[in-house]
């Protein structure tokens, strides 16, 4: 399957805990884009990476969250010390190049306890 | 400003064509799309249109842009029950420049047998 790939498809947290997403972009995509989904809502804008570099966190909570795109390995959404307001789906697109369509993977579905 | 909508809900019965509608607020945006997400999914993209054209056919969707109007709209002819889902419309402005996506709240089309 050459389709975006997020892990896992569902986490679950305890208020406080750490949560890890991970997320590797189709083959031959090097843009990847975060986005997410509270219950009965659109998708939100959080983050926009390329290979070693952030882009655009303009969407991304000032405290708790960060994302990386290391040079090797997936996309990793971190959100620290969670709470309850965290619970949502959280999704990973990629395109090959900026502004060219987006495709996305199956999200991660957080639930915090 | 940055602002997609949709409503909410649509009804058709199989067989019968759907028309979900959407509109967007900037000017500049380069490309639209359409998603579709079924329950538990993520979104799969459907077709998009570049903002030069005003119409895009693909099998049984038809796309239509309205650029005076800011309007965008999917028509599925034929409507199957297997086309339940909900539809988001999204717009990646240009003067985001990053290629970020603006997402509408989603239209649940149901489709009765």
């Amino acid at each position: 399957n050459a389709g975006v790939m997020q892990n896992p498809r569902h986490l679950v947290r305890r208020r406080g805990q750490e949560a890890r997403l991970r997320c590797s972009p189709m083959k031959g995509h090097s843009h990847v884009y975060w986005y997410r989904q509270l219950p009965e809502e659109g998708l939100k804008f959080m983050v926009y990476l390329q290979k070693e570099n952030i882009i655009d966190e303009s969407g991304m909570p000032k405290e708790r969250f960060s994302a990386e795109f290391p040079k090797e390995g997936p996309s990793i959404l971190r959100i620290q010390q969670v709470v309850r307001g965290d619970s949502a789906a959280y999704f990973c697109a990629s395109s090959p190049g900026e502004g060219q369509p987006q495709h996305f993977g199956d999200g991660t579905r957080l639930s915090i306890l | 400003g940055e602002d997609v909508e949709q409503s909410l809900f649509l009804s058709v019965r199989e067989g019968d064509s759907s028309v979900i509608n959407c509109t967007y607020t900037d000017s500049s945006s380069t490309y639209l799309y359409w998603y579709k997400q079924e329950p538990g999914a993520g979104l799969q993209l459907l077709t998009y249109i570049f903002s030069n054209m005003d119409m895009k056919q693909d099998q049984r969707l038809t796309v239509l842009l309205n650029k005076k109007d800011k309007h965008l709209s999917l028509r599925i002819a034929d409507t199957q029950t297997g086309d339940s889902a909900i539809y988001f419309c999204a717009e990646s402005p240009l003067t985001s420049n990053t290629g970020k996506l603006i997402f509408g709240q989603g239209t649940t089309l149901q489709v009765k047998p």
